[in-house]
């Protein structure tokens, strides 16, 4: 079955610097990946989806890069700012409904 | 943007009672509607599938009997936690996909309902 995990689970960055957050799936047949940020107390919230016809999109101070020959999924958060302190979840929609999310990266930053 | 509220959002009852929490898309309408549960420092878990107008689809190993869902109109689904006991103490997430795009397209996450049982 479908499986999608990180590769850490928590991060530390210092402010300003860039952050990676990375994410590894298993079912070939996944064709839509998702990363959702989720702060204390809160639901996810959607950060940048990629589909699989490409290897690379970018959004505001954040990239996600796919590898589908590895299946390998990473967020890239550039000049990382406080309030980007959170969990941050990858999932993907392995060709059905449902959405299937990884364990999570706790991404902290240090002033 | 999107919005998926979700009520109440935080509630604390004593052993046995039932408990029901409410999912609404604000500005869209949504034929399914999904349910999740979080224990602290874990991922989201799907509960199950709520499909308006019919039964909700529950995944492997969730009591149908214990999580209540009715999603009654395209904007409101509702989950019924019945006899709730400490081990249901999770905080519970509801999401919402527009009925206007494919399956593809990212779901609207409700704030969740922290939920404790004494």
């Amino acid at each position: 079955g479908e499986s999608v995990g990180l590769h850490l689970p928590t991060l530390s960055v210092q402010e300003g610097d860039n952050s990676i957050i990375n994410c590894a799936y298993s079912n070939s047949a996944s064709d839509y990946f998702i990363w959702y940020k989720q702060e204390s107390g809160k639901g996810p919230q959607f950060i940048i989806d990629i589909r699989s016809n490409m290897d690379k999109r970018q959004g505001q101070r954040v990239t996600v890069l796919l590898n589908k020959t590895v299946k390998h999924l990473s967020l890239q958060i550039a000049a990382t700012q406080p309030g980007d302190s959170a969990v941050y979840f990858c999932a993907t929609v392995p060709g059905a409904q449902k959405l299937v999310f990884g364990q999570g990266t706790r991404l902290t930053i240090n002033p | 943007g999107a919005v998926v509220s979700q009520h109440p959002s935080w509630v604390i009852c004593k052993s046995g009672t039932s408990v029901k929490i409410e999912c609404r898309s604000l500005d869209f309408q949504a034929t399914t509607m999904f349910w999740y549960r979080q224990f602290p420092k874990q991922s989201l878990m799907l509960m199950a599938t709520s499909n308006e107008g019919s039964k909700a689809t529950y995944e492997q190993g969730v009591e149908k009997d214990k999580f209540l869902i009715n999603h009654a109109s395209l904007t409101l689904s509702t989950l019924t936690v019945t006899s709730a006991h400490p081990e249901d103490s999770s905080f519970y997430i509801c999401s919402a996909r527009d009925t206007r795009y494919r399956a593809d397209k990212p779901q609207h996450f409700g704030d969740g309902t922290r939920l404790s049982i004494l």
